[in-house]
């Protein structure tokens, strides 16, 4: 069974810093890989997502994500952060539907709450 | 962008009711939706995968008489908490697929269960 480890479960960081948020997921093939972030009263937005190709990921908002296979993570980047970033980020990781056929749910990690400091 | 929309945002009902949430994809089709559940300060758990016409497939351990979904229509999918605990309380949110298999989620309904 697929699994998806977020080992930080808050992260605080001031404003204008540089962000990393870790994701590291465990399955058997190389999955369908996402970033989303979820805000009080709002649904989760996709920030970006990698399913092959260049592994250095290009997202909304100013966020990046950086697929490396040999360490099975998907680790989500932001050079300079803003106050409006403070939400609950999630990695979340599907089957590849192009081996498997058909579409699965996704597998969620447990999130990461981001505080901003000013 | 695609707009999945979810009604009511807010629920409260007695235990031993059963309550209705209704997921909408309101600017394309979904063949397939899917349902999650989140608990406070924790991850989305897939509960069930909804095709329209067709029955849904539950996550094992999700009692399938008690979370009733039916995916009527290319833009609506349901799912009702029949006779509804305290411990069915919880933030249910539904995601529709769209082009390129990417999924849409719902803004969520808490479900509030006294």
């Amino acid at each position: 069974a697929q699994s998806v480890t977020q080992p930080d479960i808050h992260i605080t960081v001031s404003e204008g810093a540089s962000l990393e948020l870790r994701c590291n997921y465990s399955y058997g093939a190389t999955p369908y890989l996402f970033w989303y972030v979820q805000s009080p009263g709002q649904g989760l937005q996709l920030l970006l997502k990698y399913f092959s190709g260049d592994t250095l990921v290009q997202g909304i908002k100013g966020f990046e994500a950086e697929f490396k296979r040999s360490q099975s993570s998907f680790n989500l980047r932001k050079p300079s952060v803003h106050w409006s970033d403070a939400a609950e980020y999630f990695c979340a990781v599907a089957p590849n539907l192009y081996s498997g056929g058909g579409a699965d749910g996704l597998t969620f990690g447990k999130g990461t709450h981001l505080i901003i400091q000013p | 962008g695609a707009v999945v929309s979810q009604h009511p945002s807010r629920v409260i009902c007695k235990s031993g009711t059963s309550v209705k949430i209704e997921c909408r994809s309101l600017d394309f089709q979904a063949t397939t939706m899917f349902w999650y559940r989140q608990f406070p300060k924790q991850s989305l758990m897939l509960m069930a995968t909804s095709n329209e016409g067709s029955k849904a497939t539950y996550e094992q351990g999700v009692e399938k008489d008690k979370f009733l979904i039916n995916h009527a229509s290319l833009t609506l999918s349901t799912l009702t908490v029949t006779s509804a605990h305290p411990e069915d309380s919880s933030f249910y949110i539904c995601s529709a697929l769209g082009d390129l298999n990417e999924q849409f989620f719902g803004p969520g309904t808490r479900l509030t269960v006294l």
